[in-house]
């Protein structure tokens, strides 16, 4: 049973656009989001996070939306640039006694074509 | 951002021999490392958990003889992949809690392709 779900395998925007990566979750325990870029062969990098108090999170380029009640997450990237060309996988966590494990999605891979 | 460093990047092995992986915390505490495991086209499956000092916690359907994991200082890590198969062949990847930062973030190591043939 996937908690989080990244329903669209691949994404393909123009270059300068806006991005727009989308994210599911079922557990309703889940207090805390984040979204890794990960490139072929390498481990994931952390980008952005959000806690479920907030609705939005900014950093430079990259803005992530909450909406609790939908259960609902996206990331924006504005504006792409071809070098943010990876796959980009949506994480969950929830506290589970000392230790908060991470709950992964399938990812989505982001093609920005110059 | 914390820099976890993970080693070797590629390995090729025998059958029946032992791999062992480290990471290392390069410039934090590493109170709880995870390692997961990643199969082509599919999301990170995380293996167990480790805390310093105490045993991993392993994931259901980990196997704890075959996986071994030391967490022997708050700065590393391994996993021992023990009497290897083919099976086993995959990418492995490591991550990192930092103790200042809060137990939220993790970061991550670079990977490891091991090849068991």
């Amino acid at each position: 049973d996937q908690q989080v779900k990244q329903n669209s395998p691949s994404l393909s925007v123009q270059e300068g656009r806006i991005s727009i990566l989308n994210c599911d979750y079922t557990n309703s325990m889940f207090d805390y989001f984040l979204w890794y870029k990960k490139y072929p062969a390498e481990g994931p990098t952390f980008l952005i996070s959000i806690s479920s108090i907030k609705d939005k999170n900014e950093d430079g380029r990259f803005t992530v939306f909450l909406n609790k009640s939908a259960k609902h997450l996206s990331l924006h990237i504005v504006p792409s640039q071809p070098g943010d060309s990876a796959v980009y996988f949506c994480a969950a966590s929830a506290k589970a006694g000392n230790n908060r494990k991470l709950i992964w999605g399938l990812g989505t891979s982001l093609a920005v074509n110059p | 951002g914390a820099v976890v460093s993970q080693h070797p990047s590629r390995v090729i092995c025998k059958s029946g021999t032992s791999v062992k992986i480290e990471c290392r915390s390069l410039d934090f505490q590493a109170t709880t490392m995870f390692w997961y495991r990643q199969f082509p086209k599919k999301s990170l499956m995380l293996m167990a958990t480790s805390n310093e000092g105490s045993k991993a916690t392993y994931e259901q359907g980990v196997e704890k003889d075959k996986f071994l994991i030391n967490h022997a200082s708050l700065t590393l890590s391994t996993l021992t992949v023990t009497s290897a198969h083919p099976e086993d062949s995959s990418f492995y990847i490591c991550s990192a809690r930092d103790r200042v930062r809060g137990n939220t973030e993790a970061f991550f190591g670079q990977g490891t392709r091991l090849t068991v043939v």
